[in-house]
């Protein structure tokens, strides 16, 4: 069965520190990895989209990694800011389908305190 | 900022009843989605399209209907809303017809709450 563990299920950390969140996947054959951010009661929001041959994608003070090998991502978020309390959801999408059929983590909620 | 938008935000409604979930986006994007997502869980695709008159059903088995008579409106309707019917739903839209094509992106509206009492 294929699937999406996002690791930790919840995080606080402090105005202005850093952080990092993990992805593993099992979905295959594999086509990319997205991650999103969903503000609570809205939707998801798009941050970064990496495929196969890439390494490292960053946004701003978002910056993701991509090991296909070990089929794990991590999301580092840089200098954190109150508006980034948010959950970070971790998106695999196959190749073995016309849609391209995505694979949803639980996401991780992450708390930033002033 | 994505142009797709669903309303209502927030509904809450008795059993029995029938409503209708709207989603319109102003991109032209050909294919469009059905998401349900309940707190602290994965959202679980119920309904996609590839574009006008196309329709399918989604991983997780669904009770409603979608329609897809214009390429920006894409409603889903409940004949008759249970209690197990309460979550969030999301729609989303992304470029291009059919085939692969890593660079789609999923654009999202901001969900309609549904409460089925």
């Amino acid at each position: 069965k294929n699937q999406v563990e996002q690791s930790p299920q919840s995080l606080i950390i402090l105005e202005g520190k850093n952080c990092t969140l993990q992805c593993n996947y099992t979905v295959s054959p594999f086509s990319n990895l997205r991650w999103y951010k969903q503000d609570t009661g809205r939707g998801p929001v798009s941050l970064t989209i990496m495929t196969f041959s890439e390494n490292t994608k960053s946004n701003g003070r978002y910056t993701a990694t991509l090991d296909a090998d070990t089929k794990q991502s991590s999301l580092h978020i840089t200098a954190s800011q109150l508006s980034d309390s948010a959950s970070y959801i971790c998106v695999v999408s196959d190749r073995g389908s016309t849609l391209g059929r995505l694979y949803f983590g639980r996401g991780t909620q992450l708390t930033v305190w002033p | 900022e994505a142009d797709i938008y669903q309303t209502p935000r927030y509904l809450v409604i008795g059993t029995g009843k029938k409503i209708t979930l709207e989603c319109s986006q102003t991109m032209g994007h050909d294919k469009m989605y059905w998401y349900q997502q309940d707190p602290g869980m994965e959202l679980h695709l119920i309904h996609y399209s590839y574009g006008v008159n196309s329709t399918e059903k989604g991983d997780l088995s669904s009770e409603s209907t979608v329609s897809r008579i214009r390429t920006e409106h894409f409603p889903l309707t409940l004949e008759s809303a249970r209690p197990s019917h309460t979550s969030q739903y999301l729609c989303a839209s992304s470029e291009g017809g059919r085939g692969l094509s890593p660079k789609n992106i999923q654009y999202f509206g901001a969900g309609t709450r549904l409460s089925v009492l």
